[in-house]
């Protein structure tokens, strides 16, 4: 079955950078594009960040870019978020999640927790 | 920069229909926006109900559809039951440079 376990979230003071990880199986990571999407507590949903299968095309929301670089490694089956200059409203839940073709989104990670403070 | 709203909150009793919606500050929502809609319960990550404007996955309970209704996307929920009480979020693809945006979600209290 599809997994996907993020890793890396933690305390950070402002100013400060952070990876975030996530570590795919039960499908072939190569092949499908992936999204990175976060969640202020008791907020909504914020889609952050695209990468497609093959790493070469990105996409990010407009209040992250020139902050953040979404990657991926097909040979560990990982997907990562590296995140910089880190603001006290960049604090969230981030979670990481399959595109599922379509311009769709199906299978979701658990999420990490981001603290800027 | 796009809006996507949906109704912050709608309460149904068990057994009733609901339909909740999702616009777009840029205009009638079509099928070229592929909506997708999640459901999101308290502690819980996101999970996918809809794609493609109506496309169910294959986990997706049939009292769930997808439509498109009055310029906006719709989730109709047919026959409410209590487990269904949760956060509902619909995502729009705009293309571009911020190509998906996510309403604000839906509270849905099954009262």
């Amino acid at each position: 079955q599809v997994q996907l376990v993020e890793s890396g979230g933690g305390v950070v003071q402002p100013g400060g950078s952070l990876r975030l990880s996530c570590a795919a199986s039960g499908f072939t990571f190569s092949t499908y594009g992936m999204h990175w999407v976060r969640q202020v507590p008791g907020k909504g949903l914020e889609w952050v960040a695209f990468i497609r299968y093959e790493g070469r095309t990105t996409d990010y929301v407009d209040s992250m870019k020139g902050r953040v670089t979404i990657s991926r490694d097909n040979s560990k089956n990982t997907l990562y978020l590296q995140m910089n200059s880190l603001r006290p409203e960049d604090t969230a839940v981030y979670y990481c999640a399959k595109d599922g073709g379509t311009y769709s989104l199906d299978y979701w990670g658990q999420g990490t927790l981001v603290t800027v403070s | 920069q796009t809006v996507v709203t949906q109704e912050p909150s709608l309460t149904v009793s068990p057994g009733e229909t609901v339909t909740l919606t999702c616009a777009s500050s840029t205009g009638t929502v079509t099928t070229g926006y592929y909506p997708n809609w999640f459901q999101q319960k308290p502690g819980q990550a996101p999970r996918a109900l809809i794609y493609n404007t109506s496309n169910k996955r294959t986990w997706t309970p049939a009292r769930f559809s997808g439509s498109l209704l009055g310029g906006k996307a719709a989730l109709t929920l047919s026959g409410v039951q209590p487990e269904d009480e949760a956060d509902y979020y619909c995502l729009l693809y705009l293309g571009g440079a911020q190509p998906w945006v996510f309403g604000g979600g839906t509270k849905l209290t099954v009262l």
